[in-house]
């Protein structure tokens, strides 16, 4: 079965540190990866999503970075935070069934607070 | 651009009642997929049912259905003897394959079962 990993959980930052935050996935091979950010009480926002090794599509400008090193990881990166990076991060992945069916599932996610 | 619509931003049921959560959507497309995903305060994300656009059955899990209107563009859920685990954030969610494997997501609906 397939599995999705988030680390860490929990985060508490200054404003100005970096930033990594990885998602890996087992049990599945090419699927496609996304980042999201959900902030308190708000709806989705995707952030990156990547359909193979090195390609990274963004979906909105910020100070975040994303990278795919391995088929199955994907790591969001900052240089330096700010104070608006601060909300809940999911990792999700998908894959095409056979059936046709593109399903997406979530990892547990990472709370980062910037101070 | 797709659009998907969740108008009801807070909603309550009594315990064992039925419930029912509004989605539309908008969307030239044809061929395309339908979820709903629960965010229980766990804040992990569990994909709740999942609609294929050229299936007119609509779907059902147990307690939760659909109704898919295709034609009007509508995705309903609906819950049958609620429970109180049931308790959480419900997003709606549209996917083309035409669309690059981009997620559209709602903006949620939170829902609370009152014992």
């Amino acid at each position: 079965s397939q599995t999705i990993h988030q680390w860490p959980a929990t985060l508490v930052q200054p404003v100005g540190s970096p930033l990594s935050l990885e998602c890996t996935v087992e049990g599945t091979s090419n699927p496609n990866l996304y980042w999201y950010r959900q902030a308190a009480g708000r709806g989705l926002q995707l952030l990156f999503y990547s359909v193979g090794i090195g390609q990274i599509s963004s979906e909105v400008p910020q100070n975040l970075s994303a990278s795919r090193p391995q088929d199955r990881q994907f790591i969001l990166s900052s240089k330096k935070l700010l104070l608006s990076d601060s909300g809940f991060y999911l990792c999700a992945w998908s894959v095409l069934r056979t059936s046709g069916v593109n399903e997406q599932f979530f990892g547990p996610g990472t709370r980062l607070t910037v101070l | 651009a797709q659009t998907v619509t969740q108008s009801q931003p807070e909603m309550s049921v009594q315990e064992a009642e039925t419930v029912t959560l509004s989605c539309t959507y908008d969307t030239s497309e044809s061929n395309y997929y339908l979820f709903w995903y629960k965010q229980p305060p766990s804040r992990q994300m569990i994909l709740v049912i999942r609609q294929e656009a050229y299936k007119q059955q609509n779907a059902t899990e147990n307690r939760f259905s659909v109704n898919f209107q295709k034609a009007a563009k509508s995705f309903s859920l609906k819950i049958s003897d609620s429970q109180l685990g049931d308790t959480a954030m419900y997003f709606c969610a549209w996917v083309s394959p035409n669309t690059g494997n981009q997620f559209y997501f709602g903006t949620g609906t939170s829902l609370t079962v009152i014992p």
